[in-house]
């Protein structure tokens, strides 16, 4: 179904190497967001973003970047300095909170491997 | 510090028997709760928050403030319930969700 797309499902990074991953989103959603979900460990947040052309660090932001040019789209970059970026990815989207809460839908997920 | 903790890795249990995962969480402030369910090969869903105070699926959740949590029940299990459940809290106006670590839940014919 539609919503949010991610993309590739399977990512392998060889040492040394950045790679990007895509996240796309139809909803039209103000906040986007990056989780990192390891076994045991839940979702971890990476980064998320409230509007476009801003964005704020999670809890495990070392060894990521992130931009927000554009509504829809969020893409994650793993950089070189992620010493342990083997994980499964998920990218959510919500509208903006007003006071209530918001529900944030997610994507299926990109699996990364490290090569 | 901010913090959700399900202290269950594996709820196995008999189709029709009652179901509760346990939730806690660490929050001054007034908190906003969530569960969201992950069934085989599908996105991670909303199932319900306790704002709505509404019952999904047969399941309800009632948030005590007094012991700070925020239990899924259903009183009767069913085979399609197996999943994996996580709790999640909103500390309020941020937009962020902070996860527990997951619940596995196994209902058993």
């Amino acid at each position: 179904d539609g919503g949010i797309t991610q993309s590739p499902k399977y990512l392998f990074r060889k040492e040394g190497q950045n790679v990007t991953l895509s996240c796309e989103q139809n909803l039209n959603h103000d906040a986007m967001y990056w989780y990192r979900q390891d076994p045991g460990q839940g979702l971890r947040l990476i980064y998320y973003s409230q509007i476009v052309n801003d964005f704020q660090k999670g809890d495990i932001a070392e060894g990521y970047s992130v931009s927000r040019e554009k509504k829809e789209s969020f893409p994650l970059t793993v950089t070189s300095a992620q010493k342990n970026p083997t994980a499964f990815y998920l990218c959510a989207s919500s509208p903006q909170d007003r006071g209530g809460g918001q529900p944030q839908h997610f994507g299926d997920g990109t699996r990364l491997s490290i090569l | 510090a901010q913090r959700v903790t399900q202290p269950e890795k594996l709820l196995s249990v008999f189709k029709g028997a009652p179901v509760e995962l346990k939730c806690n969480y660490s929050y001054s402030g007034s908190p906003e709760l969530f569960w969201y369910v992950q069934y085989s090969r599908q996105r991670l869903q909303l199932l319900l928050r306790h704002i709505s105070r509404e019952s999904i699926k047969g399941f309800t959740a009632d948030l005590n403030k007094g012991e700070t949590s925020f239990h899924l029940k259903k009183p009767f299990a069913q085979e399609e319930d197996s999943a994996m459940y996580y709790c999640a809290l909103g500390p309020g106006g941020y937009n962020k969700l902070i996860f527990g670590a997951g619940t596995r839940l196994a209902v058993h014919p």
